[in-house]
């Protein structure tokens, strides 16, 4: 099946500093990608919705200018977290959607997940 | 506003038994009715999924039964075996709304020897 890559798996960066987390379709291209947040033993939130070459789209309550989305290609999208603080330790989790392919979930595919720890 | 609701939260079935788990949703809008499967550390990973032009699907030991006019969905996993321990996720999105999910809370499954 599809394959939707992340990295870095883990991260632990200092409070008060920027950690960037990419989110890479490896065999299809994908014009949406999804960034969610999954706290343990929680569901995944949904953070926002990236579109390859547009400005991001962000669920009510989720910064903006604190978790920066770019899509710059179609099988590349990033999400950083500036100013990290420790409440944003987290496991962040991208979806890609299939570009071309109907509107079916079944052309979603999620990556590994990125264990972030902020210290 | 919760707009899945999944139940229970944890569940625990001897190995051979029958796991079932429980959906709700409220918005009549969504058509596409997904399950995944996440184990600790991983993303979660589609398992099956449902439209509510039928009422059941089976897919090898997992089958999801779909009621449209009580707007509920299950999870029913035959003959359950350790390796199925993991989280479990219903999931529901429409169909215009640009393929975006709303997950349910999670079900931890504990199949036991």
């Amino acid at each position: 099946g599809a394959v939707v890559s992340q990295h870095p798996s883990r991260v632990i960066c200092k409070s008060g500093t920027s950690v960037k987390i990419e989110c890479r379709s490896l065999d299809f291209q994908a014009t949406t990608m999804f960034w969610y947040r999954q706290f343990p033993k929680q569901s995944l939130m949904l953070m926002a919705t990236s579109n390859e070459g547009s400005k991001a789209t962000y669920e009510q309550g989720v910064e903006k200018d604190k978790f920066l989305i770019n899509h710059a290609s179609l099988t590349l999208s990033t999400l950083t977290v500036t100013s990290a603080h420790p409440e944003d330790s987290s496991f962040y989790i991208c979806s890609a959607r299939q570009a071309g392919a109907t509107l079916s979930g079944n052309t979603i595919y999620f990556g590994e997940g990125s264990w972030l720890t902020v210290v | 506003q919760q707009q899945v609701k999944q139940s229970p939260q944890s569940l625990i079935v001897q190995k051979g038994g029958i796991s079932i788990i429980n959906c709700a949703y409220e918005n009549t809008a969504f058509d596409y009715f997904p399950w995944y499967q996440q184990f600790p550390g991983k993303g979660p990973a589609l398992l099956i999924a449902i439209r509510p032009d039928v009422s059941e699907k089976k897919e090898g030991r997992f089958t999801i039964s779909f009621n449209k006019s009580a707007k509920q969905f299950s999870l029913h996993i035959m003959d359950s075996q350790p390796g199925d321990s993991a989280t479990y996720f219903c999931a529901a999105s429409k169909t215009g709304g640009g393929n975006k999910l709303t997950f349910g809370t999670g079900t931890q499954l504990k199949v036991e020897l």
